[in-house]
């Protein structure tokens, strides 16, 4: 089955950095790629999500990446600022798996003004 | 429009109890998905419905069951609790599989003692 590796497990930033959070998949089935937000005590919240028949994607001060070669996949924050501080989460699913998104084990992420 | 909602929100069992638990997705999504997210980790899947029919199904033991009624809305049961079970347990619903994204309820806090 599909495994799902996320790094680093915690980041911390100063406040206008950048942050990058890098994952990979292991089966090459799968083709779409999601980002999950979860603040402490909430559900997670899709930020951004890619497909494989596409390179890059951008929403603002979000982008992620995908790279089906080498099967990994990253989320760049640019700009950051406090309320980015949250669990950042990546997921793997294939067509055929239905609903079963594969999740990594997550990213603390800490942006200190 | 409401979004996906589920009860109840926090849950206290006794080792070898049983729990049903429920959620009701986005209105017009007709699949429904089951995670346990244990403390630190990221979710794991345990089941995903769609159209009243079982699509997909993770790697948890028969203890675990679930359903979709005609509404679409669907229950969670886990019989016999370990304390192994304490988790929160995320619904996630979708109008019907990856195509179209998945968006997560607040969950479940179950708590075994």
């Amino acid at each position: 089955g599909e495994n799902v590796e996320q790094h680093p497990s915690t980041l911390s930033v100063q406040e206008g950095d950048s942050a990058v959070i890098k994952c990979t998949y292991s089966d090459s089935a799968s083709n779409y790629f999601p980002w999950y937000k979860q603040e402490l005590g909430k559900r997670p919240q899709l930020i951004i999500d890619i497909r494989s028949n596409v390179g890059e994607k951008k929403d603002q001060r979000i982008a992620v990446t995908l790279n089906k070669t080498a099967k990994h996949f990253s989320l760049h924050i640019t700009e950051t600022q406090p309320e980015d501080s949250a669990v950042y989460f990546c997921a793997a699913s294939s067509t055929d798996s239905w609903g079963k998104l594969q999740f990594g084990a997550g990213t603390q992420v800490v942006v200190t003004p | 429009d409401a979004g996906v909602t589920q009860s109840p929100t926090h849950l206290i069992k006794t080792r070898g109890q049983h729990v049903t638990l429920r959620c009701s997705p986005i209105s017009g999504h007709k699949s429904v998905s089951w995670y346990q997210q244990v403390l630190g980790q990221g979710p794991q899947f345990i089941f995903q419905y769609y159209e009243k029919e079982e699509r997909g199904r993770g790697n948890f033991p028969d203890r675990f069951s679930a359903r979709q009624f005609p509404n679409y809305s669907s229950e969670l049961n886990v019989n016999a609790l370990l304390l192994g079970d304490s988790a929160l347990y995320l619904c996630a619903s979708s109008l019907g599989g990856q195509r179209y994204g998945y968006t997560f309820g607040s969950g479940t806090r179950l708590t075994v003692v």
